[in-house]
């Protein structure tokens, strides 16, 4: 069974800083994982996907995120915070093999303090 | 390219009405999904159609929802009677076959 666990539920940083949004999962397959981000009251926009080719993946906007097969982690990562990044940021793993069915995690709630 | 379109954007019913929510998936695009999110939470898979066909239904709760898909194209999402439970955004999306999904704006109900 797959499963995906987004470790902060709310994140904090200052404009300028560093972004590190936290995901781990769990997959019998060969995964793939994405990176989802919703401003409030907007749909869910991709930001990256992974699958099986290069383990870093590079995304919109200036995210990243690197596949971790040892750690069953696959973290988001942004080297500087703008104010427009304040949204809810979901981790989706799904499977190559069945229906290609998302599963999300909880979600992360990401603050930019000026 | 034209996005996933879902009306109505906002519903509020008292419960024990009906209610029904359209989308039209990008063209082209042979899967269609309809997920619940509540609020606080993570988006929730109700129901997955392929062209016409429903490939899974399995957390749909089938004695108040329905939803069809008809000429694999547009599909509507009915709950007969709404329940309190039933308040949340509800998200349409498309893709291609085994491809990332892409999700419309949702339309957030509220049952009174």
């Amino acid at each position: 069974a797959q499963s995906v666990t987004q470790l902060d539920s709310h994140v904090s940083v200052s404009e300028g800083t560093p972004v590190l949004l936290r995901c781990n999962y769990s997959s019998s397959y060969s995964p793939s994982l994405f990176w989802y981000v919703q401003h409030p009251n907007k749909g869910l926009q991709l930001l990256l996907k992974y699958t099986s080719a290069a383990t870093l993946v590079k995304g919109i906007n200036g995210f990243e995120a690197e596949f971790k097969k040892s750690e069953t982690s696959f973290h988001l990562t942004k080297p500087s915070a703008h104010m427009s990044d304040a949204a809810e940021y979901f981790c989706v793993v799904s499977d190559l093999e069945g229906t290609y069915k998302y599963i999300f995690g909880t979600g992360t709630r990401l603050k930019v303090l000026a | 390219e034209a996005g996933v379109a879902q009306s109505p954007r906002y519903k509020i019913i008292e419960k024990r009405q009906s209610v029904a929510f359209w989308c039209n998936p990008i063209s082209g695009h042979a899967t269609l999904y309809w997920y619940q999110q509540i609020l606080g939470q993570g988006p929730k898979l109700l129901i997955q159609f392929q062209n016409n066909g429903v490939v899974d239904d399995s957390q749909l709760p089938k004695d108040r929802f329905s939803a069809e898909r008809l000429k694999g194209v547009d599909s509507t999402l009915k709950i007969q009677p709404a329940k309190l439970e039933d308040s949340a955004v509800y998200l349409c999306a498309s893709s291609l076959v085994r491809d990332e999904q892409y999700f419309g704006p949702g339309t957030r109900l509220t049952v009174t």
